[in-house]
């Protein structure tokens, strides 16, 4: 399967804890975008990232929240201290090289994050 | 801050008709434009992409776009039951996104 892949699909932390969510991009892609829905909410954009560069971190909240593409692995977002706020499904996106208004992004599975 | 608005519906349509679905956006600037469906749980799929003004066709879809208006729309013709979703349309090159007109096409 070539397409955009996220892990874990769900995920359950306690308020306080730790997540981390992980995207790896569609072959050949090299820039990924992660983006939050709510609960009857539409898709919030949070960061863009290429390799080793965050682009466009406009959408992240100011604290708490931390995202990485590193030069090996998948991409990762980071939520330090949950809250019960955070739950939501978290989704990563790609597309690929060259930039422009062309650019199309495909999506990942997402993941879901309930804080109990 | 730049919006893009969408009915939220539902916007029912019974099988077999055409089925509407519109988006206002407010970056006059904007130079792309797609239309996504989510199935309920699921993420975003791609359906169309538009750039220029006019219509675009792709099988049963067709996007259509007007600049001067910032108005984008997709119409989904002979519509079945398995169209039913939320539909999301999506402005710019870090696209905004608007709340999705959720569409029920029923037998």
């Amino acid at each position: 399967n070539a397409g955009v892949m996220q892990n874990p699909r769900h995920l359950v932390r306690r308020r306080g804890q730790e997540a981390r969510l992980r995207c790896s991009p569609m072959k050949g892609h090299s820039h990924v975008y992660w983006y939050r829905q709510l609960p009857e909410e539409g898709l919030k954009f949070m960061v863009y990232l290429q390799k080793e560069n965050i682009i466009d971190e406009s959408g992240m909240p100011k604290e708490r929240f931390s995202a990485e593409f590193p030069k090996e692995g998948p991409s990762i977002l980071r939520i330090q201290q949950v809250v019960r706020g955070d739950s939501a499904a978290y989704f990563c996106a790609s597309s690929p090289p060259g930039g422009g208004r062309t650019d199309t992004q495909y999506f990942g599975p997402g993941t879901r994050l309930t804080v109990l | 801050q730049k919006e893009v608005e969408q009915n939220s519906g539902p916007l029912s349509v019974p099988e077999g008709a055409i089925a509407s679905l519109n988006c206002t956006y407010s970056d006059r600037g904007s130079q792309s434009f797609f239309w996504y469906r989510q199935y309920s749980g699921k993420s975003p799929e791609l359906i169309m992409s538009i750039y220029s003004n006019g219509d675009k066709e792709d099988g049963r879809f067709t996007a259509q776009l007007n600049k001067a208006s910032q108005y984008v729309s997709l119409l989904i013709r002979d519509s079945q039951p398995s169209d039913s979703a939320t539909y999301l349309c999506a402005v710019g090159y870090i696209p905004t996104f608007g709340r999705g007109t959720s569409l029920i096409v029923h037998p």
